[in-house]
């Protein structure tokens, strides 16, 4: 299995500030992904962070409002910005890991966020 | 595109029995992966078992199987001689195959409830 650390684990935010997010993995992957969580929601994946060139985002998220960097193949950030109480969720960082078959994703231990 | 359901808000099941948990799924993709994963009150993401869509057999992992019956599009999850500790969110969720690996679509969940 993978070894995925998150920072910070929760935070309780302001309205208006912003707050990145640090997910670190215990060896090179090569793609790595940002969910969200809602409360009492499932989870919904935000982007998808390659190494060496821009996030690819889903349809609702916009790199303004959550911008991504993966500075190299064991670390990436999410930041999320300008928050506002909607924004309060788990956030996750996941990797694939294995042959490229697909049949390993792990996900990091979240960072629980609230926005006052 | 892709749809995972689950129609079970919640299940409740008695320690040490079986339960099943379901998941049905949509897709037009023919090479695609399906994932169970738990998620305990703390927030974690544990992942239990994968079945690739061209996997003959069902997987199974310890205590439990996923009961793949791709005709019906369906990717039952079975937990045997249940615990205690198997109280917690359950997700059903899968990826496509090709570049889309990493991008997990998730159904709504399952809350299970292991009574002693």
């Amino acid at each position: 299995s993978a070894v995925i650390s998150q920072k910070p684990s929760r935070d309780i935010c302001q309205r208006g500030t912003s707050l990145t997010i640090q997910c670190q993995v215990d060896s090179q992957v090569t793609m790595m992904f940002w969910y969200r969580q809602q409360p009492g929601q499932s989870l919904t994946l935000i982007a998808t962070a390659n190494q060496g060139s821009e996030a690819t985002y889903e349809s609702g998220f916009v790199i303004d409002k959550f911008p991504i960097s993966r500075p190299n193949l064991t670390f990436s950030t999410l930041t999320v910005s300008n928050m506002s109480p909607e924004d309060s969720s788990i956030y996750l960082c996941s990797v694939e890991r294995g042959s490229g078959s697909g049949n390993e994703q792990f996900f990091g231990p979240g960072t629980r966020l609230t926005v006052l | 595109a892709q749809k995972i359901t689950q129609t079970q808000p919640g299940m409740f099941v008695q320690e040490k029995e079986a339960v099943t948990l379901d998941c049905t799924y949509d897709t037009s993709d023919q090479s695609y992966g399906l994932f169970w994963y738990k998620q305990p009150s703390s927030g974690e993401m544990i992942f239990l078992i994968y079945q690739g869509s061209y996997d003959e057999q069902n997987a199974t992992e310890g205590r439990y199987s996923l009961n793949f019956q791709k005709a019906r599009k369906s990717a039952n999850l079975v937990i045997s001689a249940s615990q205690l500790g198997d109280s917690a969110m359950y997700f059903c969720a899968m990826n496509a195959g090709g570049t889309s690996y990493g991008k997990l679509t998730f159904g709504q969940g399952t809350i299970l409830t292991v009574h002693p």
